[in-house]
C-alpha cells in the first residue's frame, strides 16, 4: 500500500519558537494533503487542505499565519507552527491522496508536539 | 450542519463479538470509512462502504444503510490487541472526510 512518512514523530520546543513538521508521500504523488490535529480523547480535526502548487485552504478558526502550510511538490507538504505556545501542544497528523475519489486516506505516523 | 455520531466507549470480552454503530448527517455522500486508532498512533484504514450492505474482511465487517444514514462495524473473535479507538468518517460531496469523535473499545480478558 501507499506510504506516507511524517517527521519528526515527537518534538519538544520552547514557547515562542517555531516548529516545522514534514509530510512525504514515498511511493505516490499526492495531489492533496490534509493536516489534522487531535487533542487527547478527541477526534481528528481538519486544519487545512493543501493542493500541490497552490495555497492551502484553512478550516474556520485555524489561523493561517500561525500554521503555515507549504505543498511545494507532489511528494512533500510541510506544516510550520510559528511562535508556538503551550496550547498548541497536540498530536498533528497528515494524510495524503492522489485522487479525489480515492477510497482510502493514507496517514503519516503523526507528530506529538509539546510546547514548554 | 454535518454530524457523525458514535458511542464514546464500549467494553467487550476477549473472544466475543462487538458492534460499533455510527449514524451520520452530511451534505452529500461519497462513502463511509472505518479507521482503527491505537493511542498515540495515526489511524489505520479498516473498511470503506459506498453501497448498501455488508462488507466482510476477516474478523471485521462493516455495514451501510444510506437511507437510514447508518453504519456499523462488527468485530468478531475479539483479541486484546483490538483495544483501540474506532473512528467513523463520511466523505461528503466535496470529497472531504467528516470524522466522528471515535469509539474507545476496551477488551477485557
Amino acid at each position: 500500500g501507499a506510504v506516507v512518512s511524517q517527521h519528526p514523530s515527537r518534538v519538544i520546543c520552547k514557547s515562542g519558537t517555531s516548529v516545522k513538521i514534514e509530510c512525504r508521500s514515498l511511493d505516490f504523488q499526492a495531489t492533496t494533503m490534509f493536516w489534522y490535529r487531535q487533542f487527547p480523547k478527541q477526534s481528528l480535526m481538519l486544519m487545512a487542505t493543501s493542493n500541490e502548487g497552490s495555497k492551502a485552504t484553512y478550516e474556520q478558526g485555524v489561523e493561517k499565519d500561525k500554521f503555515l502550510i507549504n505543498h511545494a511538490s507532489l511528494t512533500l507538504s510541510t506544516l510550520t507552527v510559528t511562535s508556538a505556545h503551550p496550547e498548541d501542544s497536540s498530536f498533528y497528523i497528515c494524510s495524503a491522496r492522489w485522487d479525489r475519489g480515492q477510497t482510502e486516506a493514507f496517514f503519516g505516523q503523526g507528530t506529538r508536539l509539546t510546547v514548554v | 450542519g454535518q454530524n457523525i455520531d458514535q458511542p464514546t466507549e464500549m467494553t467487550a470480552t476477549e473472544g466475543a463479538i462487538v458492534q460499533i454503530n455510527c449514524t451520520y448527517q452530511t451534505s452529500g455522500f461519497n462513502g463511509l470509512f472505518w479507521y482503527q486508532q491505537h493511542a498515540g498512533e495515526a489511524p489505520t484504514f479498516l473498511s470503506y462502504n459506498v453501497l448498501d450492505g455488508l462488507e466482510e474482511k476477516g474478523r471485521f465487517s462493516s455495514f451501510l444503510s444510506r437511507s437510514k444514514g447508518y453504519s456499523y462495524l462488527l468485530l468478531k473473535e475479539l483479541q486484546m490487541k483490538d483495544s483501540a479507538s474506532y473512528l467513523c468518517a463520511v466523505m461528503d460531496s466535496n470529497y472531504q472526510l467528516i470524522w466522528g469523535a471515535g469509539t474507545k473499545l476496551i477488551i477485557k480478558p
